[in-house]
């Protein structure tokens, strides 16, 4: 079965710092969703990556899926408290999720 | 206001016995999906459904029951053989009915926080 690996699994940075996450699959992705999850509340969408090297972009935060598919890097520039929450990615195919990297933000 | 809701967002549950979240979609989606997720982890998939009156298990469906004779509708049954159901219940669904093409976005509930008491 697929499997999904996040890293780091945890991350705390200063207001203003920008940060990276990335997602490893074990198998060939048909696609990869990106989502945020504020604790003890449902996922909200941030974007779906389907094709190999695409990079999507939104307000602060960039997404890439590498060429191979198997990799995905989540970037947020300057990042800001509203940035704070789990990020999880997921595969677009049976829907299956990486463990989540929790995020803070120091002021 | 097309949506996926979820209730009740907080559940009771005495050890022995059963107990049904209920998870409704005004989306016109084919498919359906339960996870669990426990503090600090990130989402297991329980089960899934691509059709009306079809549904397979995820990686850890045992314990749990469901059912969909509604396409709106996939209610999830924690039931007494689940030995650890303290757990952030989360439903989604989403158009694409084949698993293993990819979907389009898929959309979640609040979720639904059961303990037993």
């Amino acid at each position: 079965s697929q499997e999904l690996e996040q890293s780091p699994q945890s991350l705390i940075v200063q207001e203003g710092k920008n940060l990276t996450i990335n997602c490893t699959s074990s198998k060939t992705l048909y696609g990869l969703y990106w989502y945020k999850q504020k604790y003890g509340e449902g996922l909200i969408f941030l974007m779906m990556l389907q094709k190999g090297g695409e990079e999507k972009s939104h307000e602060k935060i960039t997404a890439k899926l590498d060429e191979k598919k198997q990799q995905s890097s989540l970037h947020i520039t300057a990042s800001q408290p509203s940035h704070a929450g789990i990020y999880l990615c997921g595969a677009t195919q049976k829907l299956v999720f990486g463990q989540g990297t929790r995020l803070t933000i120091n002021p | 206001d097309g949506g996926i809701t979820q209730s009740p967002k907080y559940l009771f549950r005495k050890e022995g016995q059963n107990v049904t979240l209920s998870c409704e979609q005004n989306l016109n989606h084919d498919a359906m999906y339960w996870y669990r997720q426990d503090p600090g982890q990130g989402l297991r998939l329980i089960y899934y459904s691509q059709i009306v009156n079809d549904f397979q298990k995820g990686d850890i469906a045992e314990g749990y029951s469901v059912s969909r004779e509604k396409k709106e509708s996939f209610p999830l049954t924690v039931t007494s053989a689940q030995k650890n159901p303290t757990a952030f219940y989360l439903c989604a669904s989403s158009m694409g009915s084949d698993l293993y093409r990819g979907n389009t976005e898929a959309f979640f509930g609040q979720g639904t926080r059961l303990t037993v008491v």
